[in-house]
């Protein structure tokens, strides 16, 4: 069974605090995604990953980054969190292929004050 | 162009009701319109994607109708149940891309 898991469910943090987000999946996916969840604003791209090491921004970048150092395991990092970053955090992996279906870890639920 | 309008934004029917979920773009390079339900305090998961060389395509109570021409999909749910409650969320891609565009939701709501 696919199975994509977030280290947290919820997380509570400083402004300015470094924040990381870990998620990992045990389906051998090459691709792994970073988005963030808001009412009304639905799913947001922050960053995606094709491929070990690989990285390419997502359309809401700033304020964050990322690490691949194995396949299995994605990595979103707030460098240095801010109010306006408190959101519910999905990732999510899929493998290369046409028609692949993306699947999702339960979130997690970041509040920065 | 690369937005992906949904709505309505939230919904409520009776048990048994057809509720329909609408979703309209732009980008005529789009090939893959998956939608995805999410449960509160999950995440989303697939429910059942269409490809736009098809107008129609069902799994179980759960139709995509489809229309290339006007640039439309939507989601049927037939015999809808309160355990249908959830958020749907319509996608788009585009062939030989990594990503997803996401329309804002619909939130339905079964009553019982």
């Amino acid at each position: 069974d696919v199975k994509v898991t977030q280290s947290s469910r919820y997380l509570v943090k400083r402004t300015g605090e470094k924040v990381f987000l870990e998620c990992v999946q045990d389906m051998d996916h090459e691709n792994m995604f970073w988005y963030r969840q808001d009412p009304g604003l639905g799913l947001r791209l922050i960053y995606f990953s094709y491929d070990v090491k690989m990285k390419e921004k997502g359309d809401i970048p700033e304020g964050y980054s990322v690490s691949r150092e194995k396949k299995e395991r994605f990595s979103l990092i707030l460098e240095s969190a801010s109010t306006n970053q408190t959101s519910m955090y999905l990732c999510a992996s899929r493998r290369t292929g046409l028609g692949e279906t993306q699947y999702f870890g339960p979130g997690t639920r970041l509040l920065v004050l | 162009q690369q937005q992906v309008k949904q709505s309505p934004q939230s919904l409520i029917v009776q048990k048994g009701g057809i509720p329909i979920i609408n979703c309209a773009y732009e980008n005529t390079a789009f090939d893959y319109f998956p939608w995805y339900q999410q449960f509160p305090g999950k995440g989303p998961a697939l429910l059942i994607a269409i490809r736009p060389d098809v107008s129609e395509k069902k799994e179980g109570r759960f139709t995509i109708s489809f229309n290339k021409s006007a640039k439309q999909f939507s989601l049927h749910i037939m015999d809808s149940q309160p355990g249908d409650s959830a958020t749907y969320f319509c996608a788009a891609s585009i062939a030989g891309t990594y990503k997803y565009i996401f329309g804002t939701g619909t939130r339905l709501k079964v009553l019982a």
